[in-house]
């Protein structure tokens, strides 16, 4: 069975500061990692995925992540927090037996304070 | 990117009453959709796994009867809440999965149900 646990269920940060967001995962398989964001009472927006080739993956809006097998983690992180970017975050597993059939973690409400 | 449509976007329904809630791929072939419950401030719980032109799977503690799953074309899925109760006010989100997809399998969520049972 897959799993994933979001340490935070909020993070706070200050417009142009980093953004640290951590998953991290289990997996008795080789994974596919994914993040998510959602605004309200809207869908899941793709921000970047692990497809097992590079270990740090770039995604949209400078968001990155990195793939670390010893630590079974996929940290999401920003290099400057934008307003724009509070919203939900959510971490996700699958792996190529299960599909896009995706387990997610419990979501980090992040806000960003001007 | 893909783009998946999810319609209506809310929906307020009397109790006892049933609403279908339709999820479409508008530009590529989905052989597999998902279909999601999310409660307030929680995160997605998988409700059952949809595939064309067969029955859809449901997730342990899900009621089939209840929550009644079509999938007859590639590119639409519905779900219908049959005698919607106000427990089953919540936001439901769909996905889709490409037919072929290289590397991982990547899925595309709709934009969300909110559905309030009054």
């Amino acid at each position: 069975a897959q799993s994933v646990t979001q340490l935070g269920s909020h993070v706070s940060v200050s417009e142009g500061a980093l953004v640290l967001l951590r998953c991290n995962y289990s997996s008795s398989v080789p994974p596919y990692l994914f993040w998510y964001v959602q605004y309200p009472n809207q869908g899941l927006q793709l921000l970047l995925k692990y497809t097992s080739a590079a270990t740090l993956v770039k995604g949209i809006n400078d968001f990155e992540a990195e793939f670390k097998k010893s630590e079974t983690s996929f940290h999401l992180t920003k290099p400057s927090a934008h307003m724009s970017d509070a919203a939900e975050y959510f971490c996700a597993v699958s792996d190529y037996a299960s599909g896009s059939r995706l387990t997610f973690g419990e979501g980090t409400q992040l806000t960003v304070n001007p | 990117g893909a783009v998946v449509s999810q319609h209506p976007s809310w929906v307020i329904c009397k109790s006892g009453t049933s609403v279908k809630i339709e999820c479409r791929s508008l530009d590529f072939q989905a052989t597999t959709m998902f279909w999601y419950r999310q409660f307030p401030k929680k995160s997605l719980m998988l409700m059952a796994t949809s595939n064309e032109g067969s029955k859809a799977t449901y997730e342990q503690g899900v009621e089939k009867d209840k929550f009644l799953i079509n999938h007859a074309s590639l590119t639409l899925s519905t779900l219908t809440v049959t005698s919607a109760h106000p427990e089953d006010s919540s936001f439901y989100i769909c996905s889709a999965r490409l037919s072929s997809s290289p590397g991982a399998p990547e899925a595309f969520f709709g934009q969300g149900t909110r559905l309030t049972v009054v």
